[in-house]
């Protein structure tokens, strides 16, 4: 079967310090990979998304990058992070080539302080 | 583009109460639909979904009916508990491009 975990999750960071979420997914091979966030009370926003090994799209422009080095892993950095960084991160995965459901992970709480 | 609307909550209830979450889609074609339940501090589970008009989507308790005429996904449970407190959100996902779009989600309090 197919998990996804993501760590750490929990993470509280002071301004203008750098950041590293990771995820990764087993069971499965060239899954799409995701990040979305959620601030506090609030629904999702797609952040980023992968078909593949270093193909990365970005949906909204920000201080935030991701990486696919691997393909079950995928990353979410930042070199300095803002207050407005704060919020929830989820990775997510989905089978390639399909409508089907995406697959969350257990989330990231990221507190910029 | 795509989107989907839900109610807005919070949506607050007894227990034992029958609970109705709307949601109306806008898309082309026929999307693939989904029930995303949230828990307190957790990531999103999938609760259920339908692949085609009419599709009846269960799980818990829960059912959604796929329908094409209204554009509409509305998520019910006959009798809810406490533990059914969360937060669902409802989203559409397509053949063409990679994403799913999703709802912007309905707070459910249920009370003893």
């Amino acid at each position: 079967s197919q998990t996804i975990h993501q760590w750490p999750a929990t993470l509280v960071q002071p301004v203008g310090s750098p950041l590293s979420l990771e995820c990764t997914v087993e069971g499965t091979s060239n899954p799409n990979l995701y990040w979305y966030r959620q601030a506090a009370g609030r629904g999702l926003q797609l952040l980023f998304y992968s078909v593949g090994i270093g193909q990365i799209s970005s949906e909204v422009p920000q201080n935030l990058s991701a990486s696919r080095p691997q393909d079950r892993q995928f990353i979410l950095s930042s070199k300095k992070l803002l207050l407005s960084d704060s919020g929830f991160y989820l990775c997510a995965w989905r089978r390639t080539g399909t409508t089907g459901e995406l697959f969350f992970g257990e989330g990231s709480r990221l507190t910029v302080l | 583009g795509n989107s989907v609307t839900q109610m807005e909550g919070p949506v607050t209830l007894s227990e034992e109460a029958f609970l109705t979450i709307n949601c109306t889609y806008t898309a082309t074609g026929y999307p693939s639909l989904f029930w995303y339940v949230q828990y307190p501090g957790e990531g999103l589970q999938l609760l259920l979904k339908a692949t085609k008009a009419d599709d009846k989507g269960s799980n818990k308790g829960f059912e959604a009916t796929y329908r094409k005429e209204t554009t509409s996904f509305h998520l019910e449970k006959g009798s809810v508990q406490v533990s059914d407190s969360a937060v669902y959100f409802c989203a559409l996902s397509q053949a063409a491009g990679n994403m799913l779009t999703f709802g912007g989600g309905t707070r459910l309090m249920v009370k003893p």
